[in-house]
């Protein structure tokens, strides 16, 4: 199986800062990665697909990149409605598997 | 308006059954493989399986936690998928959401996810 991992496994931030998630994957899985956000109590929901591809209705203040290995996102400007958990996920091969998470909360 | 709605969630006892069921709207469901992903409280996700269309013969492929106990299965005329849940145990307590595979030629997610079922096994 492939192992996802994420860092920070939380961090701080105040509204306006620019944030940088960071995923690696154990093995190579291309730009097969995928990143999403959840916040309390609800469904998570997809931010980028394949390492950089902004799904409609996504806010532009969101981008990622990497590929191979090491794959990062960044938010540029943060919101208040960006704060929650954010995971990383391969989809490169089954079983699919998700990085541990990223708690952003608001300092 | 693209969704997915689960239902079937419950307690029940170790060693019990449940069958979540999935339904879906706004997209051609029978083109779709449909994704399971469960959360354990206060954990992250972990994918539990996905079954795919008609045009691939409905193949599954399981997680190793729930091979040989879990069984998905969909009716593309009632836009239905469902996960029937064999011999439960306590670390399968979870809220447990369906979600549709998204592709862009070989790029594949997850998207849109339902607002997820508890289910809870306990004595």
């Amino acid at each position: 199986d492939i192992q996802m991992t994420q860092s920070p496994s939380s961090l701080s931030a105040s509204v306006g800062d620019r944030v940088t998630i960071a995923c690696r994957a154990s093995q190579t899985i291309s730009n097969y990665l995928n990143w999403y956000h959840q916040k309390s109590g609800k469904a998570p929901k997809v931010l980028i697909f394949g390492s950089s591809n902004l799904p409609s209705g996504v806010p532009s203040r969101f981008s990622g990149s990497g590929s191979g290995t090491d794959f990062s996102l960044t938010i540029s400007s943060l919101q208040p409605e960006d704060f929650g958990i954010y995971y990383c996920q391969q989809s490169y091969s089954t079983p699919i598997t998700f990085g541990q998470g990223t708690r952003l909360e608001m300092k | 308006e693209v969704q997915l709605v689960e239902s079937g969630g419950g307690v029940v006892q170790p060693g019990q059954s449940l069958k979540l069921s999935c339904v879906a709207a706004g997209f051609t469901f029978g083109d779709s493989p449909i994704h399971w992903v469960r959360q354990a409280p206060g954990k992250g996700l972990e994918w539990v399986g996905r079954i795919k269309g008609e045009g691939y013969s409905y193949a599954t492929v399981y997680a190793a936690s729930v091979r040989g106990r879990f069984t998905m299965s969909r009716d593309d005329s009632q836009n239905t998928a469902y996960l029937q849940m064999n011999s439960l145990k306590s670390e399968d307590t979870a809220v447990y959401y369906c979600s549709r595979g998204a592709w862009y030629g070989p790029i594949k997610w997850l998207a849109p996810w339902g607002q997820g079922t508890q289910v809870t096994v306990s004595s």
